[in-house]
Parts: structure tokens; C-alpha cells; sequence
């Protein structure tokens, strides 16, 4: 079957970093998208990574390793309005993105 | 560039009634729509996937009947939650994937929250 995990809930303060993992097994790759949804709202777009390696953009970054099916998404300099959920998703070989439950990052004062 | 609309925003409804939601790629050509539901506290579930001028594709457990999914034109697409039920209550959020482009580009409309009464 499909899978994707993802920690249910983090906890941040203000001004730090903060590093949200993502594990993978689809049936097929053809990317992994990182977006952020905020409590009522439609998730955005934040990245998106086909290789291996770091992706990086302003105080967002990702990370790719296909052998081991894995990604992270890290936010430096955390603000108050990043709190939100950060969801994982992962296009398989039928370009259909799976999805997983996301991650509630609660960042503190 | 790029935008999704997503009308209405949000709709209350006394409980056998139908609602319809409109889902419109504004500045681009869509020949996939992708509609999701979302409860309170959880991930998004795919409903169905819909292409313009074909029937659509929906997901194991999704009734068709009862979620109706009309693609007409490469930038609207409609889900008819035909006698709704309190149940059905959620977030409704349709995404566009354009014709040109990433094969994998999705864009998200701001969703619509339904309320069954």
C-alpha cells in the first residue's frame, strides 16, 4: 500500500529552527510537495523536490533522499504566523499526489 | 498567475437539500480538477478526479451518485452534493492541474466550508 508519516505535532519557540520529517513508500515517484495549510484555510504551496538533495527558499528549506524515502522540511527563524500544519504529499506513478496527515506545528512566544 | 476560485465560499444548508460548488482556474486552462474533502483535524482525502469532457474518477468510498462532478470546460468544474446530510458536512477544496506546464503542478482553490443542518 501507500504510505506517507509524518509527526502528528511539534512544538517551536519563536525565532528558532525547527525540522519536520517526512517518510515515504508510494508506488512510484514523481516529486514530493511540501505545503502549509492554516486552520480553515487551503493549503499553499511551499516546495517542491524531484532530486536528491537541499532545495532551498528564504527561511524554507527541503529535502529529497529518494533511496531512502525520505524528506524534511526546514523552517528557520520561525514566526508566530508559521504555526500552522504542514502537510507531506508525494506525486506516485500515476502523477496522483498521496497525502499525508500532517504535521501541527505550534510555535510558542 | 495561477489562481483557483472556489464559489461559494461557504454554504449552510437544512439537511436533503442539494449544494453545488463551483471550482474555476481563472488565468490558465485545467484538464485535471482534483476535489478533496477535509475534516476537522485531519489530512485531505481524495473524492474524485475529473477531466474535462469525461466522466470522473472517483476514489474508493465516494458515491457518485450522491457526488456529482461535472468537468464542461477546461476551467470549471462543479461538485453537486446531491441531499446533503449532516454528515456531509466538511471542507470541501478543488485544485487545478494546468495544460501547459509540470506535469505535476497542482493549484489549490481557498476551499469551501459546507454546513449540513
Amino acid at each position: 500500500g501507500q504510505n506517507i508519516d509524518q509527526p502528528t505535532e511539534m512544538t517551536a519557540t519563536e525565532g528558532a529552527i525547527v525540522q519536520i520529517n517526512c517518510t515515504y513508500q508510494t508506488s512510484g515517484f514523481n516529486g514530493l510537495f511540501w505545503y502549509q495549510q492554516h486552520a480553515g484555510e487551503a493549503p499553499t504551496f511551499l516546495s517542491y523536490n524531484v532530486l536528491d538533495g537541499l532545495e532551498e527558499k528564504g527561511r524554507f528549506s527541503s529535502f529529497l533522499s529518494r533511496s531512502k524515502g525520505y524528506s524534511y522540511l526546514l523552517l528557520k527563524e520561525l514566526q508566530m504566523k508559521d504555526s500552522a500544519s504542514y502537510l507531506c504529499a508525494v506525486t506516485d506513478s500515476n502523477y496522483q499526489l498521496i497525502w499525508g496527515a500532517g504535521t501541527k506545528l505550534i510555535i510558542k512566544p | 498567475g495561477a489562481v483557483v476560485s472556489q464559489h461559494p465560499s461557504r454554504v449552510i444548508c437544512k439537511s436533503g437539500t442539494s449544494v453545488k460548488i463551483e471550482c474555476r482556474s481563472l488565468d490558465f486552462q485545467a484538464t485535471t480538477m482534483f476535489w478533496y474533502r477535509q475534516f476537522p483535524k485531519q489530512s485531505l482525502m481524495l473524492m474524485a478526479t475529473s477531466n474535462e469532457g469525461s466522466k470522473a474518477t472517483y476514489e474508493q468510498g465516494v458515491e457518485k451518485d450522491k457526488f456529482l462532478i461535472n468537468h464542461a470546460s477546461l476551467t470549471l468544474s462543479t461538485l453537486t452534493v446531491t441531499s446533503a446530510h449532516p454528515e456531509d458536512s466538511s471542507f470541501y477544496i478543488c485544485s487545478a492541474r494546468p495544460l501547459a506546464g509540470d506535469h505535476n503542478e497542482q493549484f489549490f482553490g481557498p476551499g469551501t466550508r459546507l454546513t449540513v443542518l
